[in-house]
């Protein structure tokens, strides 16, 4: 079955960039997306089809996807950014999630 | 404005049966996929499969196919999530979440505030 990793965590001081990634086989043949889900909340969908954001998801939120690796990128990093994010991807039929990132700011 | 909403959190023994629900509201119930995904505790997501509600069509991930079933009701935009008999390791958080479909790939849109099965003798 069709494997996506994610660093266990990423930290990163406010007003900085923070990058997180998402490794699959030939990722970058697929669409990627990425979910944020703070503490005892739902997920949220931060970015669509590699990089897209929803309506209402703030410009600092981009991502890339090219050959084995997926990355979201967040820019000027805010204390609320805080999180797990969480990437996936549609392999035969069956939707694939990574293990998941928490995402420090301090 | 999307509303997907959960039945209310169960506690079980194993061996029970059980069928959560997730009402959906706001837009064409019959023209997107709705889903399921775990949570176990202090876990990560893992996507347990779809229904289209127009024609019942149901997709599973193979690691959940034989342990549940997915159901819909259009009639009453409702969506369904069953066990027959449930195991201490079917405890966790169970989230519905309408999908949307691009050039045959899917993504979760929007998602209900989950249900908390627990199970335990």
């Amino acid at each position: 079955s069709y494997e996506l990793t994610q660093p266990p965590s990423v930290s990163v001081s406010p007003g900085q960039t923070a990058s997180i990634t998402c490794s699959g086989d030939k990722l970058g043949d697929k669409y990627t997306y990425w979910y944020h889900q703070k503490p005892g909340q739902s997920p949220v969908l931060v970015i669509y089809q590699d990089n897209r954001r929803p309506s209402g998801i703030p410009e600092r939120f981009s991502g890339s996807n090219s050959g084995n690796t997926a990355t979201l990128t967040i820019s000027g990093t805010q204390a609320m950014d805080e999180a797990d994010y969480y990437c996936q991807a549609w392999d035969n039929n069956t939707g694939v999630f990574g293990g998941g990132t928490k995402l420090t700011v301090l | 404005e999307v509303h997907l909403v959960q039945s209310g959190a169960e506690v079980k023994k194993p061996g029970e049966s059980l069928k959560i629900s997730c009402k959906g509201s706001g837009y064409s119930f019959t023209a997107y996929w709705i889903g399921w995904v775990r949570q176990m505790p202090g876990k990560g997501l893992e996507w347990m499969g779809i229904i289209y509600p127009g024609d019942s069509d149901t997709r599973y991930n193979p690691s959940f196919q034989g342990q549940v079933t997915i159901s819909a009701d259009k009639s009453i935009t409702t969506a369904y999530l069953q066990w027959s008999s449930l195991k201490a390791s079917d405890t966790a958080m169970y989230y519905c979440a309408r999908h949307a479909r691009f050039a045959g790939n899917y993504h979760l849109v929007d998602w209900g505030q989950g249900t908390l099965v627990t199970v335990s003798s």
